[in-house]
């Protein structure tokens, strides 16, 4: 069963600051999401990315993928207060007809001033 | 081009009522995903539906749970005789293609049961 960690669970940085998050997978996928998760809300799609190498940025957040090591991480570069969330990756699980997503746990993302 | 709705967007209910979720795709989707999501956890596949078909059910509880996706109208994620342990934000997402294709999330159901 296709099991999705994340690390670190909560992270509290300082505005300016650089930070990862990681996203480890257990089998095999090619197709990796990240999302955002502002409290009460829906999920914002941040990133999905398609292939082994698949690098993208948007603003101050970039996100990799290298599915030899099944690993995604999304990097965060001078933090400021409006990236406060949390954040989530999602594998998807082909199987038969399905594409469901696995989820990681999230991590809560908390920018001080 | 409308998103994913979904209402209600709230829902209270008392032990042992049932629920009733409804979906309504993006326009041109025609596969619906449902997930809940517990306080404090990520997202949690439950049911994935096609017109009128139930593609896979793998996530959803053995018991008091069911979905649905007519032909016509919203797909619907019934609750019965619900618990406290129900109380969650359940997502539907959407998407256009089975295999391949990006799920759009709706804003959610935010369930508490008393």
């Amino acid at each position: 069963e296709l099991k999705v960690e994340q690390n670190p669970l909560f992270l509290s940085m300082q505005e300016g600051k650089n930070y990862t998050i990681y996203c480890n997978y257990s089998t095999t996928s090619d197709r990796l999401y990240w999302y955002r998760q502002d409290p009460g809300k829906s999920l914002e799609s941040l990133f999905v990315l398609l292939s082994n190498g698949a690098v993208k940025q948007e603003g101050r957040l970039m996100a990799s993928l290298d599915t030899k090591a099944r690993l995604s991480t999304l990097h965060i570069t001078a933090a400021v207060h409006d990236l406060s969330a949390t954040y989530f990756c999602a594998v998807a699980n082909y199987g038969g007809a399905t594409n469901k997503l696995i989820f990681g746990t999230g991590t809560l993302l908390a920018v001080q001033p | 081009n409308a998103g994913v709705m979904q209402n209600p967007r709230h829902l209270v209910r008392r032990r042992g009522q049932e629920a009733r979720l409804r979906c309504s795709p993006m326009k041109g989707h025609s596969h619906v995903y449902w997930y809940r999501q517990l306080p404090e956890e990520g997202l949690k596949f439950m049911v994935y539906l096609q017109k009128e078909n139930i593609i896979d059910e793998s996530g959803m509880p053995k018991e008091r749970f069911s979905a649905e996706f007519p032909k016509e109208g919203p797909s619907i994620l019934r609750i019965q005789q619900v618990v406290r342990g129900d109380s969650a934000a359940y997502f539907c997402a959407s998407s256009s293609l089975a295999g391949e294709g990006e799920q759009f999330f709706g804003p959610g159901t935010r369930l508490t049961v008393l």
